[in-house]
């Protein structure tokens, strides 16, 4: 089936720096990805739509400037983490609509990630 | 009021029990629903999706009631590998966005 993967798995940074996290879609294409993060003992909550050739739409409440979106190729989209801080820590995962049934949607691994 | 509401748990059974959970959600508009089970640390995966007519998958049954906005899943004969977080999944009518429930938190003993 559809796999989707996601680099790094895991990443530990300093408050301050950029972190960058990388969706693909292994063997589909995807014009459309959705970005989530998941705090602990929390539901997955949608951050924002990447979309390829054109800007990410943003979910109420999350900072576009924060979470950079790209959506390079019709594989892969990417998503920045700028200057982050203690409370950006959390389970990003990514996801893309199966190319057989849209309503259905294959998920990443997640990346956790950790400021410090 | 919550757009997709769960009963966190955990709910505790033993080895082949039966448990049911339910969902509600706010949006009568919704078009499709399912099931993810999560394990810890892990990403969401696919457990089934819910049909108006239900649908059955060995020993998973999903049903879905528009009138009253809820669905439901009821796993047979438990198993420990059932063990997991159930997290109830909405999308609304002419999106392709997922909202999720916060999960159900399911622990089978042996």
């Amino acid at each position: 089936g559809a796999v989707v993967s996601q680099h790094p798995s895991r990443v530990i940074c300093k408050s301050g720096t950029s972190v960058k996290i990388e969706c693909r879609s292994l063997d589909f294409q995807a014009t459309t990805m959705f970005w989530y993060r998941q705090f602990p003992k929390k539901s997955l909550m949608l951050m924002a739509t990447s979309n390829e050739g054109s800007k990410a739409t943003y979910e109420q409440g999350v900072e576009k400037d924060k979470f950079l979106i790209n959506h390079a190729s019709l594989t892969l989209s990417t998503l920045t983490v700028t200057s982050a801080h203690p409370e950006d820590s959390s389970f990003y995962i990514c996801s893309a609509p199966s190319p057989g049934n849209y309503n259905e949607q294959f998920f990443g691994p997640g990346t956790r990630l950790t400021v410090l | 009021r919550k757009e997709v509401e769960q009963d966190p748990g955990p709910f505790n059974v033993p080895e082949g029990a039966t448990v049911a959970f339910n969902c509600t959600y706010s949006n009568s508009a919704s078009q499709s629903f399912f099931w993810y089970r999560q394990d810890c640390r892990k990403e969401p995966k696919l457990l089934m999706s819910v049909y108006s007519s239900g649908n059955e998958d060995g020993r998973f049954t999903a049903q879905l009631n528009r009138a009253s906005q809820y669905i439901s899943l009821l796993i047979r004969d438990s198993k420990l590998s059932d063990s997991a977080t159930y997290l109830c999944v909405v999308a609304p009518s002419g999106t392709y966005k997922y909202i999720f429930g916060t999960g159900t938190r399911l622990k089978v003993l042996a």
